[in-house]
């Protein structure tokens, strides 16, 4: 058990469908990240967000969208996605932007 | 943009030998983390690591920050090590982490 959750763990979409990813860290952290784990790639950065603010958006298309509510709080919105942004979602915390990160169970997204 | 490298790719060994898996970075960083990830995806930090090296159980983490290398070394390995190894290191500039391709590590009975 780790203190981050993520749902929901499984999810299949459409590319027309419009869904959302959700992340919630239960360790008081003030930074949270969202990451990509493609079929035989390195895991790959998307977003970073320190106290709501976003710090990092590693070039990542428009149609995925985060939303950081509050520090406990991480969403990534999903539309008109395409096959090949099927892949796991990782959602991650951190006390402070390098510090070391404790990971969600993750989202398996497959894109249809 | 930092680049690291791990090795092996894949290691397959028998229980109880002693594993060593290689790190390299191109850049100056801020920390070095080591990650394991079993099947399903769920990731732990192993170790975070900025100089030195850390123990914890039969697992051992070096870092050399001047050769930009780490190792991390599991003795008397079990087939319940058997995962993936991730490196990744912050810093550099960035927040978040940069990965390298991981170890897929099998330990046979």
């Amino acid at each position: 058990e780790t203190g981050v959750t993520q749902t929901p763990r499984h999810l299949v979409m459409g590319m027309t469908n419009k869904k959302s990813l959700k992340c919630e860290q239960h360790l008081g952290h003030n930074a949270m990240y969202w990451y990509k784990q493609s079929a035989k790639k390195p895991l790959e950065l998307m977003f970073v967000y320190n106290f709501k603010e976003q710090t990092e958006n590693n070039s990542v298309p428009s149609r995925f969208s985060p939303e950081c509510p509050n520090s406990s709080h991480l969403f990534l919105h999903l539309h008109t996605l395409q096959p090949e942004d099927s892949a796991l979602y990782l959602c991650a915390s951190s006390q402070g932007p390098r510090n070391e990160q404790f990971f969600g169970p993750g989202t398996r997204l497959t894109v249809l | 943009k930092n680049e690291v490298e791990q090795s092996p790719q894949n290691l397959t060994a028998q229980e109880g030998e002693f594993i060593t898996i290689n790190c390299s970075y191109s850049v100056g960083i801020s920390a070095l983390h080591w990650l394991q990830q079993h099947p399903g995806g769920g990731i732990v930090s192993l170790f975070m690591l900025s100089s030195g090296k850390k123990k914890h159980g039969r697992l051992i983490a070096t870092i050399n920050i001047q050769e930009k290398h780490s190792s991390l070394h599991i003795t008397a390995s079990h087939p319940r090590d058997s995962a993936v190894y991730i490196c990744a290191v912050s810093g550099g500039g960035a927040d978040g982490l940069t990965f390298g391709k991981g170890t897929h590590l099998i330990i046979q009975p």
